[in-house]
């Protein structure tokens, strides 16, 4: 079975300050992993990805993220915070493809995160 | 292009009531899934769809049922209403021709009540 875990429910971020939202998971075999931003009363927006390759992605809104297996962390971060940047934040895995066998998502509970003037 | 879109926004029931939800993929895309999230939590699978057939499924029981058209769009059917149903219900679409890749994209939601 597949987990994520994000252990903060909320990240508080002075404007122009590093953010920080911290991923782990649990899967077999090598993971496919996913940040998404939701804001406000909206679905879910895909922020970027890890399937293979450099440790360190880059995605949309000068966010990235970084894959370490030893530790099975997908930490998401972004250099300078903005306060349109508080909205929650969900990290997702799925297991390696097996064809005709669905991608199924599986989301961690959330992380709030708060960027404050 | 347009991209994943979902109606109604809002409904609202009463228990033991069926409800229909109706999910159109973005443009190219070929499978739907449907996810629920509770106030407060994160998505939960419902199930997905490819070939107008329902290809993998969470752990929901049978009062949730889906349908997917051969234009690829996708209706989520929930009967016998339950408090309990009251979430955001999610449609995500993606495409099985890029499955190393591919990326689910979501819907806005629409909104359950049920009193």
């Amino acid at each position: 079975a597949q987990s994520v875990a994000q252990p903060e429910d909320q990240v508080n971020v002075a404007e122009g300050n590093p953010l920080t939202v911290k991923c782990t998971y649990s899967v077999s075999g090598n993971p496919y992993l996913f940040w998404y931003v939701q804001y406000p009363n909206r679905g879910l927006q895909f922020l970027l990805k890890y399937i293979t390759g450099d440790n360190l992605v880059k995605g949309s809104y000068g966010f990235e993220a970084e894959f370490n297996k030893s530790q099975t962390s997908f930490h998401l971060k972004k250099p300078s915070a903005l306060v349109s940047d508080s909205a929650l934040y969900f990290c997702a895995v799925r297991p390696p493809l097996i064809k005709a066998a669905g991608n199924k998502l599986t989301f961690g509970g959330g992380t709030r995160v708060l960027v404050k003037p | 292009d347009a991209g994943v879109t979902q109606s109604p926004t809002h409904l609202i029931k009463t228990r033991g009531q069926q409800v229909t939800l109706r999910c159109s993929p973005k443009s190219g895309h070929d499978t739907v899934s449907w996810y629920q999230q509770a106030l407060g939590q994160g998505p939960q699978f419902i199930f997905q769809y490819y070939e107008e057939e329902e290809r993998q499924r969470g752990n929901f029981p049978d009062r949730f049922s889906g349908h997917q058209f051969p234009n690829y769009s996708s209706e989520l059917n929930v009967n016998a209403l339950l408090l309990g149903d009251s979430a955001l219900y999610l449609c995500a679409s993606s495409s099985v021709s890029a499955p190393y890749t591919d990326t689910q994209y979501f819907g806005p939601g629409t909104r359950l009540t049920v009193l």
